[in-house]
């Protein structure tokens, strides 16, 4: 098994840019977790979803970031526009069951200049 | 809604010496709890987990957490540190009744010296 796959590894960009994160969750996996760490934050869950849909977006910090799941084995999350207090690392996790083991992927390092 | 409290920021062991670090959480019943380990540039990798049964858990790499439920707490022993042991460590928490995702605690940072 592959794992959680995250793209890219490392993103850097200008303020007011758009920036999409890609995450392919394991196969078979019916959650999906978006997280942002930071040193301040620690780690900070983001949004989630349940085959597909989305369940609790409570955790985005503003309408900048938008997430999706068009499909089982893919989901993004956008910040449109960038500015730098968003740069940190974003994980994706991915489980089956909700209170199940949470596979993590490598995340994305996001820095945003 | 369940929390998790890691008191130890960072702490340093000598190499060979035993471990041990600190997780409380508050949760009205009997949780769900993890211990995950998070190395540089990495993303968090599976310890061990604690659902219910024995109350002692054994996890990859020498590592072992013992539930007590009095204490509120699910602390994570090693008995002989290894360099590579040296890591972000996070306990985290999660409800075994309803739709409230896990909950991480702040991480202790593991250094370990010669």
């Amino acid at each position: 098994d592959a794992g959680v796959i995250q793209s890219p590894r490392h993103e850097v960009t200008e303020m007011g840019q758009e920036v999409t994160l890609r995450c392919k969750p394991i196969s078979g996996h019916d959650y999906l977790f978006w997280y942002r760490q930071t040193m301040m934050r620690g780690l900070e869950l983001l949004i989630y979803f349940n085959n597909n849909v989305p369940i609790d977006d409570s955790g985005m910090p503003e309408d900048r970031f938008s997430a999706k799941m068009p499909n089982a084995s893919f989901s993004t999350l956008k910040i449109q526009p960038s500015e730098p207090r968003d740069s940190a690392v974003y994980f994706c996790a991915s489980t089956l069951g909700f209170t199940d083991t949470q596979y993590f992927g490598p995340g994305t390092r996001l820095t945003v200049l | 809604a369940q929390s998790v409290t890691q008191p130890d920021i960072h702490i340093t062991v000598s190499e060979g010496a035993s471990l041990e670090l600190r997780c409380n959480y508050s949760y009205g019943a009997t949780p769900y709890l993890f211990w995950y380990v998070q190395s540089p540039g990495q993303g968090l990798q599976l310890l061990l987990k604690y659902f219910s049964g024995d109350t002692l858990v054994q996890g990859i790499k020498g590592f072992e957490a013992e539930f007590k439920r009095s204490q509120s707490s699910f602390n994570l022993r090693k008995p002989s540190v290894h360099w590579s042991d040296a890591a972000e460590y996070f306990c985290a928490v999660g409800a075994g009744m309803g739709n409230t995702p896990l909950v991480f605690g702040k991480g202790t940072r593991l250094s370990v010296i010669a």
